[in-house]
């Protein structure tokens, strides 16, 4: 069958680094998302890896190993803002879009 | 209005009731969809319509019945719920559907629960 693994929560300290990883067993692979999801909010749209390597974008950084099924997203100079869930979900061979169950993370001051 | 809107945000039905989901995009998309999603489980995508003709019926139950009038504009239609169905609806729209690539935009959900 089809799976993506992410940790069910992590917390962090304001101002430090945190790391969320993603492995997945898919039929195929198209490219990988990632999405914030804040409590009771609409899930919104961060990054997307489809070649191996690092994707920058801000304090924001997602990380991609096909040969592993491993991608990251990096969060740096963290803020109480991101306190949030990240979604996790990867294209397969069918461009069907399959998703993790998400990481919650908590940030403490 | 912008984005992605879903009316209502908060529905509670009995099990015997009939209620509609509505959601619209603003964002000139040509493909919608209908996830459903339940507490620490992955997003479980329910439909998925591409201009207008439904492309995608995951094995939902015949309970949940969507409608798409035209590109901007989705329904879900509820009828005789069980309290499992109990979830977070949320609503999503991309540009086209090809084929899952593309960044897709959610609106804010309606958070149903079934008595």
């Amino acid at each position: 069958g089809q799976n993506i693994d992410q940790p069910t929560e992590m917390t962090a300290t304001e101002g430090a680094i945190v790391q969320i990883n993603c492995t997945y067993q898919t039929s195929g692979f198209n490219g990988l998302f990632w999405y914030q999801q804040h409590a009771g909010e609409a899930p919104t749209f961060l990054s997307y890896n489809v070649l191996d390597g690092l994707e920058e974008k801000g304090r924001f950084s997602s990380f991609l190993s096909r040969s592993k099924g491993y991608s990251y997203l990096l969060l740096k100079e963290l803020q109480m803002k991101d306190s949030a869930s990240y979604l996790c979900a990867v294209t397969d061979s069918n461009y069907q879009l399959i998703w993790g169950a998400g990481t919650k993370l908590i940030i403490k001051p | 209005e912008t984005g992605v809107t879903q009316t209502p945000r908060h529905l509670v039905m009995g099990m015997t009731n009939k209620k509609s989901l509505k959601c619209e995009q603003h964002l000139g998309h040509n493909a919608m969809y209908w996830y459903k999603q339940s507490a620490k489980k992955p997003l479980e995508l329910m439909f998925v319509y591409s201009l207008e003709e439904r492309v995608e019926n995951n094995s939902v139950p015949s309970r949940f019945s969507p409608e798409c009038p035209n590109s901007s504009h989705l329904f879900l239609h509820l009828h005789t719920l069980q309290p499992e169905d109990s979830a977070l609806y949320l609503c999503a729209s991309s540009q086209d559907f090809s084929r899952g690539i593309g960044e897709q935009f959610f609106g804010p959900g309606t958070r149903l629960t079934v008595l």
